[in-house]
């Protein structure tokens, strides 16, 4: 079975740069779709596709894929940005896979 | 605007059934993948099921293989889960969600999601 390993939390200051790291083995070769969920909510799409934002979601937001690693990036964190993200990739061997779930805090 | 609305939750015993219904509005329903997805209480997102937009091909997570069904109704805009055998170990918020693929035979991402009903799962 194909797992994504996500750390459990991730901390960064007020106005600076979270980075969330996903891997999984050659996790290039699939699109990696990143989720945000705050307390009590339903997952929102937050990037699909590596890197891409729908509609909604603040430029603040990115990813990027490479090797092993996929990341999202969230600069200038604000308070409103703390809560649960998680990856999620899907191909046809493995079905759909959710990482584990990274907790941000914004200090 | 595009809204997804699950119903059916509630308290079973185990080796009990349930049947969980999702009705879409907004969008052209029979163009998209649905999924049902799951969270256990303070756990993390368990991909449960899958069924194509025109409900030729359904998929399962192992651990619910040969115990849930998916299906659709393209007619009425709904998605059920049909949920039997129930272990305690399928205690969870089950969410609804739309896949972002028109038409495909592959899985996009889940770019809509309804607030989720409740199962639990208890003698």
């Amino acid at each position: 079975s194909y797992e994504l390993t996500q750390p459990l939390s991730v901390s960064v200051a007020l106005g600076q740069t979270a980075r969330i790291t996903c891997g999984g083995n050659n996790i290039v070769s699939k699109n990696v779709q990143w989720y945000q969920q705050k307390p009590g909510q339903a997952p929102v799409l937050v990037i699909y596709r590596d890197s891409n934002r729908p509609s909604g979601i603040p430029e603040r937001f990115s990813g990027s894929n490479s090797g092993n690693t996929a990341t999202l990036i969230i600069s200038r964190a604000q308070v409103g940005d703390e809560a649960d993200y998680y990856c999620q990739v899907w191909d046809s061997s493995i079905d759909v896979v959710f990482g584990g779930g990274t907790k941000l805090t914004v200090l | 605007q595009v809204q997804l609305v699950e119903s059916g939750g509630g308290v079973v015993q185990p080796g009990k059934s349930l049947r969980l219904s999702c009705a879409a509005s907004g969008l052209i329903f029979s163009a998209y993948g649905m999924h049902w997805v799951r969270q256990a209480p303070g756990k993390g997102l368990e991909w449960v099921a899958l069924i194509s937009f025109d409900g030729s091909n359904e998929r399962y997570v192992d651990s619910v293989e040969g115990r849930f069904t998916i299906s659709r109704d393209n007619s009425k805009n709904m998605v059920y889960l049909q949920m039997n055998s129930l272990r305690p170990e399928d205690t969870a918020v089950y969410y609804c969600a739309k896949d972002s693929s028109e038409y495909g035979d592959y899985v996009g991402a889940f770019d809509i999601w309804g607030r989720g009903t409740m199962v639990t799962v208890s003698s």
